[in-house]
């Protein structure tokens, strides 16, 4: 079975830091994965996707995650946090198997907080 | 503009009684789920619909069902035999199964 290990609930940041958001993924054939935020009472925005082209994917609001198979991570970063940035995220896994597909699997979110 | 409507934003029930919450899309998506998300738990896929008329168990179906009579619409009915229902349900649609999923803003049963 798939799974999603997101390290750490909760990250605090500054305005202007870097932003790193851990997502380790388990697998036993090659994954899709995806970030996704969450904003308070709303429902789940994609980010960027990994599936199977770049291994650097880069996406919406300055977002980018790179897939390292050796490490079965696929981290988040941003260069420099901005206020707006302050929300839930969530990193997913899913896959393409001979006899299907499989839906997607959530980690259980790491709340990122920007102070400024 | 297309996208998934979930209604209502909010919705109130007393103990023991049903409550079905509404998802549309117009995305023209063959499959679509309902997740349930608390805090601190992440998302848990309840059921899921590769297509219309046919519908399967997630992770935690027990207390619910669904129905898949149009490819648009896959209703979610909270029964009196899920004991905890008070949480926070998200609708979502996708081309297939293992692309990205897309969601609906939410609906926040609270049940008293």
């Amino acid at each position: 079975a798939q799974s999603v290990t997101q390290l750490g609930s909760h990250v605090s940041v500054s305005e202007g830091a870097l932003v790193l958001l851990r997502c380790n993924y388990s697998s036993s054939v090659p994954p899709y994965l995806f970030w996704y935020v969450q904003y308070p009472n709303q429902g789940l925005q994609l980010l960027l996707k990994y599936t199977s082209a770049a291994t650097l994917v880069k996406g919406i609001n300055g977002f980018e995650a790179e897939f390292k198979k050796s490490e079965t991570s696929f981290h988040l970063t941003k260069p420099s946090a901005h206020m707006s940035d302050a929300a839930e995220y969530f990193c997913a896994v899913s896959y393409g198997i001979p006899s299907g597909y499989s839906t997607l699997t959530f980690g259980k979110g790491t709340m990122l907080l920007v102070s400024p | 503009d297309g996208g998934i409507t979930q209604s209502p934003k909010y919705l109130f029930r007393k103990e023991g009684q049903n409550v079905t919450l509404s998802c549309e899309q117009n995305l023209n998506h063959d499959a679509m789920y309902w997740y349930r998300q608390d805090p601190g738990q992440g998302l848990r896929l309840i059921y899921y619909s590769q297509i219309v008329n046919d519908f399967q168990k997630g992770d935690i179906a027990e207390g619910y069902s669904v129905s898949r009579e149009k490819k648009e619409s896959f209703p979610l009915t909270v029964t009196s035999a899920q004991k905890n229902p008070t949480a926070f349900y998200l609708c979502a649609s996708s081309i297939r199964l293992n692309t990205e999923a897309f969601f609906g803003q939410g609906t926040r049963l609270t049940v008293v």
